[in-house]
This record gives structure tokens, C-alpha cells and sequence, in this order.
């Protein structure tokens, strides 16, 4: 079946500008997740839905980060006047519980480069 | 708050088991141990998950040690494509936040 999907796969933007990514999860999975990943660094998580609500924004790195989700399915992370250490590939991941055990499904992810 | 640690970076022998270790000696009762793995641009990859008991699936085994402050993911017979950034992660069962660490970096050689 079809697994999560991200677009753009690539964004170049100027410094400055507003840009939005989208995550499509997985069918019927209740929880998304997202992440930013700098060159040759971890996972660094920024946000989790729980459907449509985000019980903890604390990973977003500052207020020109922003997230929401609507329908349960599709969000969008927003990143106004971006900087050049916004550079990074941004992952989405969508998962729902079995038997009280989650598994998290990732995908392909937005490279961003800030010029 | 990874609260795992792994070693930086393994070799291994193309065909031989490769056992990548990790501590989690702050592990509660509730938390389950995961494997993810994420290969060169790709997003990671579930790999397996275990709570107490040993766990072995078409792609690995993870053992858990007694006292659950420590596990082991094995590959059994490493080939070139294995050749990743291996995290693991302990965390409950519900959804929060999830966190990957460093990870271990993986060589597979011929």
C-alpha cells in the first residue's frame, strides 16, 4: 500500500521567504510526526499530531515554525522568514497503535536549502 | 534525552552477524526498547521492537538483557545494503515524543 509521502522533495528558497511543507501519512494512522535533519546530525524531533491536535510544540526550534494538521490527515509545516540554518531535511512520520505498540513509518523527506 | 547510548560507528564483515549495542540503563517499566535504521538520504526504517522478552523478525533479533538496562540488535548475516546509521530508542507505548540519538554508524565491508 501506499506509505507516507512529502512534497516538495526539494525546496530552494531565499533567505527571507516563507515556505511550506506537506506530509500525506499513511491511511488511517491517527499520530504524525516531524523532524529536521541537519547534515550528518540525528533526528531532531520538532512536533507530533495526535489527529488534529499537537499536545506538545516544544521541539519547534522558534515562533517562525508552525504546524497544523486538518482532517486527521494531511499537515503542513510552515517556516516563515527563513534563515540559512533552516537548511536541513525535514521528515514527516505517521503511525497508529496495534496491540498498544506504535511504529513509526517515514518518508522520503523535503531537502530545504536556504540560500 | 535520547536516554540510549550507542557507540559511534561498527565494522563488520560482509556475511558475518553484526551485533550493535546499546545501553538504557535508566529504562522504566513501561518503555519499550525500538530499533529504527536509516540508510544513506533515505528516511529511517523500522526495524524491531522488544519490552522484556528476546524478539527476532525477518530482518534482525534484538536481545534484552535480564535486567533490561541494556540490548543488542543483531544481523545476522550482514550484507552490503545494511551498511547504515542504526538509532535506538526507548520510549512508552503511547504516542509522545520520540527521540533517535546519535546512533550507531554501520560499515559493512566485502
Amino acid at each position: 500500500g501506499a506509505g507516507v509521502s512529502q512534497s516538495p522533495s526539494n525546496k530552494v528558497t531565499e533567505k527571507g521567504k516563507d515556505v511550506e511543507l506537506r506530509c500525506d501519512p499513511i491511511s488511517g494512522h491517527t499520530a504524525l510526526y516531524w523532524y529536521r535533519q541537519s547534515l550528518g546530525q540525528g533526528l531532531e524531533f520538532l512536533i507530533y499530531f495526535q489527529g488534529n491536535s499537537a499536545p506538545d510544540k516544544s521541539g519547534l526550534p522558534s515562533d517562525r515554525f508552525s504546524a497544523e494538521r486538518t482532517g486527521g490527515s494531511v499537515s503542513t509545516l510552515t517556516i516563515q522568514r527563513t534563515q540559512q540554518e533552516d537548511s536541513a531535511v525535514y521528515l514527516c512520520a505517521s503511525s497508529s497503535l496495534r496491540g498498544g505498540i506504535e511504529t513509526q513509518y517515514f518518508g522520503p523527506g523535503t531537502r530545504l536549502l536556504v540560500l | 534525552d535520547a536516554k540510549t547510548t550507542q557507540p559511534p560507528s561498527m565494522d563488520c564483515a560482509e556475511g558475518r552477524a553484526a551485533n550493535l549495542p546499546c545501553n538504557h540503563s535508566t529504562i522504566s517499566g513501561n518503555e519499550y526498547v525500538y530499533w529504527y535504521r536509516q540508510i544513506h538520504s533515505q528516511g529511517p526504517q523500522y526495524i524491531i521492537h522488544g519490552l522484556k522478552n528476546n524478539e527476532t523478525n525477518e530482518m534482525a533479533s534484538l536481545i534484552i538483557t535480564e535486567d533490561r538496562k541494556s540490548s543488542t540488535l543483531i544481523l545476522p548475516h550482514a550484507t552490503l545494503r545494511d551498511t547504515a546509521v542504526y538509532y535506538c530508542i526507548v520510549r512508552e507505548y503511547n504516542f509522545n515524543k520520540f527521540y533517535f540519538g546519535s546512533g550507531t554508524k554501520l560499515n559493512v565491508k566485502p
